[in-house]
């Protein structure tokens, strides 16, 4: 069965500087990687996904990922990141076509 | 293009009764997937249609919880009665490639139900 483990529960940041958030998953077949954001209130932003090619995977808002099979990781990154980028995220996975199963979500906190 | 539509927004009601909601997908899109997602936690699957047919419901309690997508386009989904641990967010999605092909999911605002 597959899953997805989201290392980190809080993250909390300074403006400015860079951030991982980390994200493993577990399936015996091939999987799609998303990551999806969540502001207060609000349903789920798609930020970026990996379906397959290339491993570095760029997004919306300066975000990206990289999808490491041998390490079964997907983890996400910003360079710098803004006030603005406070919120939920989310980590997910599906095969084709099924519904997604999601990690229980980073709450990334970022301060001035 | 207008995104995945939800109403309520917001509703709270006593336990024991009913409660429905609504989910207009975006246009064309052939898949509508019903989440709920419990403060703290990520959204889990309750039921996923294709066009007007269920392709999983195995998640979905059946003895409270009932779902419709009637001419494969707008959805409902109905607890009765509902119970203090039904407090969540529902959320809707829609991807637009037929089941069985790789497709993104768009999720609608949800809608955040209160069980007192």
């Amino acid at each position: 069965a597959q899953s997805v483990t989201q290392l980190d529960s809080q993250v909390p940041v300074f403006e400015e500087a860079p951030v991982e958030l980390r994200c493993n998953y577990s399936s015996s077949v091939s999987v799609y990687l998303f990551w999806y954001v969540q502001y207060p209130n609000q349903g789920l932003q798609l930020l970026l996904k990996y379906l397959s090619g290339s491993t570095l995977v760029k997004g919306i808002n300066g975000f990206e990922a990289e999808f490491n099979k041998s390490q079964t990781s997907f983890h996400l990154r910003k360079p710098s990141v803004h006030i603005s980028d406070t919120a939920e995220y989310f980590c997910a996975a599906n095969q084709a076509g099924t519904a997604l199963i999601f990690g229980k979500g980073t709450t990334l906190s970022v301060s001035s | 293009e207008a995104g995945v539509a939800q109403s309520p927004r917001y509703k709270i009601i006593e336990k024991r009764q009913s409660v429905a909601f609504w989910c207009n997908p975006i246009s064309g899109h052939a898949t509508l997937y019903w989440y709920q997602q419990i403060l703290g936690q990520g959204p889990k699957l309750l039921i996923q249609f294709q066009n007007n047919g269920v392709v999983d419901d195995s998640q979905l309690p059946k003895d409270r919880f009932s779902a419709e997508r009637l001419k494969g386009v707008d959805s409902t989904l109905k607890i009765q009665p509902a119970k203090l641990e039904d407090s969540a967010v529902y959320l809707c999605a829609s991807s637009h490639r037929l089941a069985g092909e790789r497709d993104t999911q768009y999720f609608g605002p949800g809608t955040r139900l209160t069980v007192l």
